[in-house]
């Protein structure tokens, strides 16, 4: 079985633009997550998705948004970005949504290294 | 704020057991704990996880703690494709909250 995709794998942009990343969980897969990774914060949270419904957000401006489509397909998209959203977007999928008590399993893609100059 | 503390770094020496220990004394009864690794700049890896009983698959074993308080993740031969950044995660409602992990050397 197919692991968890991400495209692209690299991207640069400038300050102010806007860009979307993509993911394509394991197949079966109804919930995707989203992370940001930086050297300074580490891993951190963004949101998570399950049936096209976002289900958990954590603490990012609205500058960051994502939605799901009908085959668990997922998008994140960053707008007017800023030299700090230069990081590697993490995007994880799971059987089922991630509630406190879940047993599944969240299974990682390769990330999107973002470079923004 | 992450529900778990590890040591920043270890080092264990190829060919021996790899001992990671996490402190997680505010977990709750039904909150199960979770390792995943991640080698330089790719995507976690998911390794195992575990409620209250011990814990073996393929690439490691989980020791919890009889109050679940702390557990371990041993790595019974560790090798120089162990060197990775460990990371033991309970959940929360907001999701998956990393800590700094434990930075693992493995030495030849």
């Amino acid at each position: 079985k197919a692991g968890v995709t991400q495209t692209p794998r690299y991207l640069i942009k400038t300050r102010g633009q806007q860009v979307t990343l993509s993911c394509s969980p394991i197949s079966g897969h109804r919930s995707v997550s989203w992370y940001q990774q930086t050297p300074g914060q580490g891993l951190q949270f963004l949101f998570e998705y399950f049936s096209e419904t976002q289900r958990n957000k954590g603490n990012f401006p609205g500058r960051f948004s994502g939605r799901q489509f009908s085959n668990s397909r997922s998008e994140m998209n960053v707008s007017t970005l800023e030299l700090g959203d230069s990081a590697l977007y993490l995007c994880a999928s799971s059987l089922g949504w991630l509630s406190a008590t879940s047993t599944d399993t969240q299974y990682f893609g390769p990330g999107t290294r973002l470079t923004v100059l | 704020d992450a529900k778990t503390t590890q040591p920043p770094s270890m080092d264990c020496a190829e060919g021996r057991a790899a001992n990671l220990p996490c402190n997680h004394s505010t977990i709750s009864g039904n909150e199960y704990v979770y390792w995943y690794r991640q080698i330089h700049s790719q995507g976690p890896q998911y390794i195992i996880h575990g409620l209250k009983n011990n814990e073996t698959n393929e690439m490691a074993s989980l020791i919890i703690t009889e109050d679940r308080k702390s557990s371990t993740l041993i790595l019974p031969h560790a090798t120089l494709r162990d060197t990775a950044v460990y990371y033991c995660i309970v959940r929360s409602p907001q999701g998956i909250i990393f800590g700094k992990g434990t930075r693992l050397h493995i030495l030849p």
